[in-house]
């Protein structure tokens, strides 16, 4: 069975530091993989999603870049946090491109101060 | 994407009570999906619906994909106090490759 894992669980970053969060499938190759973020515990927005190894498409222009140097690992980066970007980031996959039932992993919640 | 709206925005039901919510699009969608999801954790898929007009059931829980296509529904029956989470609906509309997501229904149980 397919799982995803999304590392650290919890972080807290002052203003400018940079940022790294990971995100691994196993049990599947080539999935699509998805970068959400969830503010106040609502309303997840689609930050990137990534089709292919290297292959990265953005949603919304923000401070927040990602990268998928394998097939099973997605990667989203910041080289200076803002006060902003804290939330709760959710990792994502599925099997097909498109309409197709996307699975979440675990999160990771971020904390800018 | 699509906006989707969402209703009630949050419940608060005593055990054993049924609970239905409800999703609404603008636009015709061609997959619905129904997620739960815990604090703190990520969310979680219950039940996923293709076509309209279809019925799918898992364990106490009932959505159904409106025949309009433009609408989705989720009960649940004799709640307990494990249901307690904010339940999302999300879908595919025909014009677009993004998951649109609701803004949740948060659900109280109380024993």
């Amino acid at each position: 069975s397919q799982t995803i894992h999304q590392w650290p669980a919890t972080l807290v970053q002052p203003v400018g530091s940079p940022l790294s969060l990971e995100c691994t499938v196993e049990g599947t190759s080539n999935p699509n993989l998805y970068w959400y973020r969830q503010a106040a515990g609502r309303g997840l927005q689609l930050l990137f999603y990534s089709v292919g190894i290297g292959q990265i498409s953005s949603e919304v222009p923000q401070n927040l870049s990602a990268s998928r140097p394998q097939d099973r690992q997605f990667i989203l980066s910041s080289k200076k946090l803002l006060l902003s970007d804290s939330g709760f980031y959710l990792c994502a996959w599925s099997l097909r491109w498109g309409p197709d039932t996307q699975y979440f992993g675990p999160g990771t919640r971020l904390t800018v101060l | 994407g699509q906006q989707l709206n969402q209703s009630p925005q949050s419940m608060f039901i005593q055990e054993g009570e049924d609970v239905s919510m409800n999703c609404t699009s603008s636009s015709i969608f061609n997959t619905w999906l129904w997620y739960k999801q815990d604090p703190g954790e990520g969310p979680v898929l219950l039940i996923a619906l293709y076509k309209a007009g279809e019925l799918t059931s898992n364990g106490r829980l009932t959505a159904q994909f409106g025949i309009t296509r433009k609408d989705s529904f989720l009960n649940i029956s004799a709640s307990i106090p494990s249901d307690v989470g904010i339940y999302f609906c999300a879908g595919f509309s025909n014009s677009g490759y993004a998951l649109n997501f609701g803004k949740g229904t948060s659900l109280l149980v109380t024993p």
